[in-house]
């Protein structure tokens, strides 16, 4: 079946460090995929998204790129703030049949001055 | 401004109550989802609707009822038979079901 299975947090970094949050999918045919991030006590904001292989998505400094050859879409970012602190959601969403968006468990960022 | 309201930010029912929760959305989007969230959990999906006056079922969607009788409102009944209400329900909309989601602000529901 699909799946989406993110790194588990928290993940603590100091200012300006250098982010990787790990994400990998199963999927039957070419999902689109989302990084979501949700502040606390709040719904889930867009991040950015990638629709077909070798796309990269970007916004706000965080970048992913779609990899099927590793069925992978890891989040980065070059230097974090502590704004940057909150919980980041991995998703697919499927091509086939109806639609079906997949969530990931979500990983917890807590960036330190 | 466009976006997705979700009433009240909190929501405190005794148990056995029937609770509505509210989502409306200014968006011109054709679908919406409910997702309920719990803590250390992904969402999951309770329902979905991708015009008026239809709705699908979700992966959870035991004790729980919608209705869209109009194209920017989708309300949550979650009802007493619902074992486990006590969560954050999220509230979301697209353009269709082949676009990205948008989240309402959630509710969070507790249950006693």
């Amino acid at each position: 079946g699909n799946s989406v299975t993110q790194m588990e947090g928290p993940v603590t970094l100091s200012e300006e460090a250098f982010l990787t949050i790990n994400c990998t999918y199963t999927a039957t045919g070419y999902p689109s995929l989302f990084w979501y991030v949700q502040y606390p006590g709040e719904g889930l904001q867009l991040l950015l998204k990638a629709t077909k292989a070798d796309d990269k998505g970007s916004n706000k400094g965080f970048e992913a790129t779609y990899r099927k050859e590793t069925t992978s879409f890891h989040l980065e970012k070059g230097s974090v703030q502590v704004s940057d602190s909150a919980v980041y959601f991995c998703a697919l969403r499927t091509t086939s049949g109806t639609y079906k968006y997949i969530f990931g468990t979500g990983t917890r960022l807590k960036v330190l001055a | 401004d466009g976006g997705i309201t979700q009433s009240p930010k909190y929501l405190f029912r005794k148990e056995g109550q029937n609770v509505t929760l509210s989502c409306e959305q200014n968006l011109n989007h054709d679908a919406m989802y409910w997702y309920r969230q719990d803590p250390g959990q992904g969402l999951r999906l309770i329902y979905y609707s991708q015009i008026v006056n239809d709705f699908q079922k979700g992966d959870i969607a035991e004790g729980y009822s919608v209705s869209r009788e109009k194209k920017e409102s989708f309300p949550l009944t979650v009802t007493s038979a619902q074992k486990n209400p006590t969560a954050f329900y999220l509230c979301a909309s697209s353009i269709g079901t082949v676009y990205e989601q948008y989240f309402g602000p959630g509710t969070r529901l507790t249950v006693t």
